[in-house]
């Protein structure tokens, strides 16, 4: 998908289960973002990460956590802290400095909470 | 920081008419303004986008507009189609290392045939 690999398509979360969304780039951008989306609601900015080794809580980090351990790769995991986490979510890359030349986004995840 | 609002939240057009799309920003530091289009259940993709150096900018039936003065950009779709039926998402950036994309609510656009 353009070069941003989101995975799974779908997943099926239980009550206090932590549950982890892949997103991987081989696009080598640098800069790496996860947002949340609910109807109505647009894109809300969960994390982002401009170098390998750092990330930043975005506006809605609380419930979430993320890594950053390799350029292509940033999984985020829905903690069980986490109420209402049923959304679309997805995953973007651009390179620093360079957010003016707009991201690239993954097909994204729709996790449901059962 | 930098806030993005975006008018109307929805917009149906017959198949034919032009539809436009308004966004207001904050920061007067922003100095780049992408669209994003995203269909049902897909990711958003980059359609058009314009630069605080330029006031317009067209692609076939798109056009954004930029007005820096009144910190207002717009996104004008003529000879609307079925296909253009989506949603938009206007966003601003200041640029630099840490200038991340803001983006607007979105508007649902409906062109019925």
């Amino acid at each position: 998908d353009g070069g941003i690999t989101q995975s799974p398509k779908y997943l099926f979360r239980k009550e206090g289960q932590n549950v982890t969304l892949s997103c991987e780039q081989n696009l080598n951008h640098d800069a790496m973002y996860w947002y949340r989306q609910d109807p109505g609601q647009g894109l809300r900015l969960i994390y982002y990460s401009q170098i390998v080794n750092d990330f930043q809580k975005g506006d809605i980090a609380e419930g979430y956590s993320v890594s950053r351990e390799k350029k292509e790769s940033f999984p985020l995991t829905v903690t069980s802290a986490q109420k209402n986490p049923t959304a679309f979510y997805l995953c973007a890359s651009s390179r620093p400095g360079q957010a003016n030349y707009g991201y690239t986004f993954g097909s994204g995840t729709r996790l449901t909470v059962v | 920081g930098e806030n993005v609002e975006q008018h109307p939240s929805t917009l149906s057009v017959q198949e034919g008419d032009s539809a436009v799309i308004k966004c207001t920003y904050s920061d007067s530091a922003s100095n780049y303004f992408p669209w994003y289009k995203q269909e049902l259940g897909k990711r958003p993709q980059l359609i058009i986008d314009i630069r605080s150096n330029v006031g317009e900018k067209k692609d076939q039936r798109i056009a954004v507009t930029l007005n820096k003065t009144a910190k207002h950009f717009s996104l004008h779709i003529t000879e609307t189609q079925p296909e253009d039926s989506a949603v938009y998402f206007c966003a601003a950036s200041t640029g630099g290392s840490q200038g991340n994309l803001i983006f607007g609510k979105g508007t649902k656009l409906s062109v019925k045939p």
